[in-house]
């Protein structure tokens, strides 16, 4: 198996510009996770999905942030406007199911705004 | 609210040596879930291990062994005959069981292993 899928792997861009970070989870599985790892707070969840519904999102800094899941293969996580203090690693994992699964994580996407 | 501490932020090791890694966490539940995940210089979050808490057996995966005491709340991982390939940082992480998968990590420790 591929693994998560993430992409892109790196990108920079300007405060007040649109991001948007995509995922593809493992073939199969059915929860989906969006985390953020900065130097400050660490790793934490932002959202959450089971089968493509969103079940979590109190992770979500603002409402500058958005994610969706159109369907099983595919996620993105959308950033409108972008600050600096948005830069960060973001995390895309998933898990066979929520609640007692393994989540396995992508490579991550390290942005930089500018 | 659960949480978890990993209180030593950098070790090192002399390559085939023993290392312990410390874990302690915080919470009322009674079924969870523990992991260790370990993010190498290329970022990858990689999972090393897991305990489930109901069980009593200490988990393995070869080089690698926890030490769960459930009454203490500790979680500790030993890497027996380290590896310059096991040094990264590495990740304490805690799941209650449930509806909703979250995991709590800890502030993580990086691991030096010297040649």
């Amino acid at each position: 198996d591929a693994g998560v899928i993430q992409s892109p792997r790196h990108e920079v861009t300007e405060m007040g510009q649109e991001v948007t970070l995509r995922c593809k989870p493992i073939s199969g599985h059915n929860s989906l996770f969006w985390y953020r790892q900065t130097m400050m707070r660490g790793l934490e969840l932002l959202i959450y999905f089971n089968n493509n519904v969103p079940i979590d999102d109190s992770g979500m800094p603002e409402d500058r942030f958005s994610a969706k899941m159109p369907n099983a293969s595919f996620s993105t996580l959308k950033i409108q406007p972008s600050e600096p203090r948005d830069s960060a690693v973001y995390f895309c994992a998933s898990s066979l199911s929520s609640g007692s699964d393994t989540q396995y994580f992508g490579p991550g996407t390290r942005l930089t705004v500018l | 609210a659960q949480t978890v501490t990993q209180s030593q932020p950098e070790m090192s090791v002399q390559e085939a040596e023993t290392v312990t890694l410390s874990c302690t966490y915080d919470t009322s539940e009674n079924n969870y879930y523990l992991f260790w995940y370990k993010q190498p210089p290329s970022r990858q979050m990689i999972l090393v291990i897991r305990q489930e808490a109901y069980k009593q057996q200490n988990a393995t995966e070869n080089r690698f062994s926890v030490n769960f005491q459930k009454a203490a709340k500790s979680f500790s991982l030993k890497i027996s005959d380290s590896q310059l390939g096991d040094t990264a940082m590495y990740f304490c992480a805690f799941m209650k069981k449930s509806n909703t998968g979250k995991l709590i990590f800890g502030q993580g420790t990086t691991l030096q292993v010297k040649p």
